[in-house]
């Protein structure tokens, strides 16, 4: 398995422009989990899925924030419109959540710069 | 409120020396805590949780619910240990992929 795959690894957009970010969970994961790293906040959860479900989104920071699963093997999480304070590194994660869980797998992240 | 603070941002230390990286929490309840590593280039991975009590790479951690505290520990650091590192809790009856975490230090190991 080539863990959880994340697209484009970097996005460079300017303020303004819609940005989607692609998550791609580990086969077999019921649970995936979209997180933001920044200088100032660290790592913080943003929405959470199981069973394609949107479960928990008070992390989503305002409307311009959308996620969605369409099907267990696909998620985006969408930006629209970019604003500079969205730079960050954005990591998705999948889990096996019920009966014994598995640790929180994570992607390489994709780095977004807006200007 | 759950909050999990990692004092230092960065620990630098020579090789073969012990290490100690801090980790403190607030929550109310029976939390399981983790502790992730991020080695350079490579993703975030679970280096250990409280609960399966083990040692990995040398590393351990014990949970001191009096001191609300869950450090991690080694003897002798090895250069290989330079990372960073993020203390993580999850509440015990939730997803523990939904999980709230430190800011992160910084362990550099030097020759």
């Amino acid at each position: 398995d080539a863990g959880v795959i994340q697209s484009p690894r970097h996005e460079v957009t300017e303020m303004g422009q819609e940005v989607t970010l692609r998550c791609k969970p580990i086969s077999g994961h019921n649970s995936l989990f979209w997180y933001r790293q920044t200088m100032m906040r660290g790592l913080e959860l943003l929405i959470y899925f199981n069973n394609n479900v949107p479960i928990d989104d008070s992390g989503m920071p305002e409307d311009r924030f959308s996620a969605k699963m369409p099907n267990a093997s696909f998620s985006t999480l969408k930006i629209q419109p970019s604003e500079p304070r969205d730079s960050a590194v954005y990591f998705c994660a999948s889990s096996f959540f019920g009966g014994g869980d598995s640790p929180l797998h994570f992607g390489n992240g994709t780095r977004l710069t807006v200007t | 409120a759950q909050r999990v603070t990692q004092p230092e941002k960065l620990l630098s230390v020579f090789k073969g020396a012990p290490v100690e990286l801090k980790c403190n929490y607030s929550y109310s309840g029976s939390p399981e805590l983790f502790w992730y590593v991020q080695y350079s280039r490579q993703r975030l991975q679970l280096l250990l949780r409280h609960i399966s009590r083990e040692s990995i790479k040398g590393f351990t951690a014990d949970l001191n619910k009096g001191e609300t505290s869950f450090h991690l520990k080694k003897p002798f650091a090895q250069e290989e240990d330079s990372a960073m590192y993020y203390c993580a809790l999850s509440r015990g009856s939730s997803n523990t992929g939904k999980l709230i975490f430190g800011q992160g230090t910084t362990l550099q190991v030097k020759p």
